[in-house]
């Protein structure tokens, strides 16, 4: 089955730029999705189809995919973007939906 | 606005079974796939199960197949998620999910499943 690897980890300091990896073999094939999950709250669709952004994310938010590896990047990092964050695909071979691990973003 | 609200969690034994339903509104329910995703605690995002708009279509991950049912009511704008055999690794918040088949792009609040004696 189709498997999607995100870092556990990624920090950053207070207004700088975040990049958050998502691998997968070939996944430049295929349309990614992000989720951002803060404490305790249902997640939150924040990038879909690789780098389109749902209405009312800022426009800090961008997503870019290509060969293996596809990437959600946040600049101008706030605390309030403390979060994990998952990406996920629809894997048409196996019909199913992935998710990745997850990466919990820790702002410094 | 889009609303999805879950119901049906709680303590059940091993082996026992329950059946989560997800109402929904704000959107013209038919015609969007409806998915299961859980969270055990602690823990990452796991897809469960989905269906289609009409319900002709359904989907599980390995783990829950044969044991977990998904169904629609199209009239009553609200999915289910039947379980049975239950166990302990199924514990988890269970939470709702419109979809147009790629991504999930409105997530309800969770329902908390707890499997244990």
């Amino acid at each position: 089955s189709y498997v999607l690897t995100q870092p556990p980890s990624v920090s950053v300091a207070p207004g700088k730029t975040a990049t958050i990896p998502c691998g997968g073999t070939g996944i430049g094939g295929k349309s990614v999705h992000w989720y951002q999950q803060q404490t305790g709250q249902a997640p939150l669709l924040v990038m879909s189809y690789d780098s389109d952004r749902p209405s009312g994310i800022p426009d800090r938010f961008s997503g870019s995919n290509s060969g293996n590896t596809a990437n959600l990047t946040i600049t101008r990092v706030e605390v309030g973007d403390e979060a994990d964050y998952y990406c996920q695909v629809w894997d048409i071979i196996s019909e199913r939906w992935v998710f990745g691990g997850g990466t919990k973003l820790t702002v410094l | 606005d889009v609303q999805l609200l879950e119901s049906g969690g709680g303590l059940v034994q091993p082996g026992g079974s329950l059946r989560l339903s997800c109402e929904a509104s704000g959107f013209n329910f038919n015609i969007y796939a409806m998915i299961w995703v859980r969270q055990a605690p602690g823990k990452g995002l796991e897809w469960v199960s989905g269906i289609s708009g009409s319900g002709d279509y359904t989907y599980y991950t390995d783990v829950v197949k044969g044991r977990f049912t998904i169904s629609r009511d199209n009239s009553k704008k609200t999915v289910y998620l039947q379980m049975v055999s239950l166990r302990g690794d199924d514990t988890a918040v269970y939470y709702c999910v419109k979809s147009d088949g790629m991504r999930f792009d409105s997530w309800g609040r969770g329902t908390l499943v707890t499997v244990s004696s």
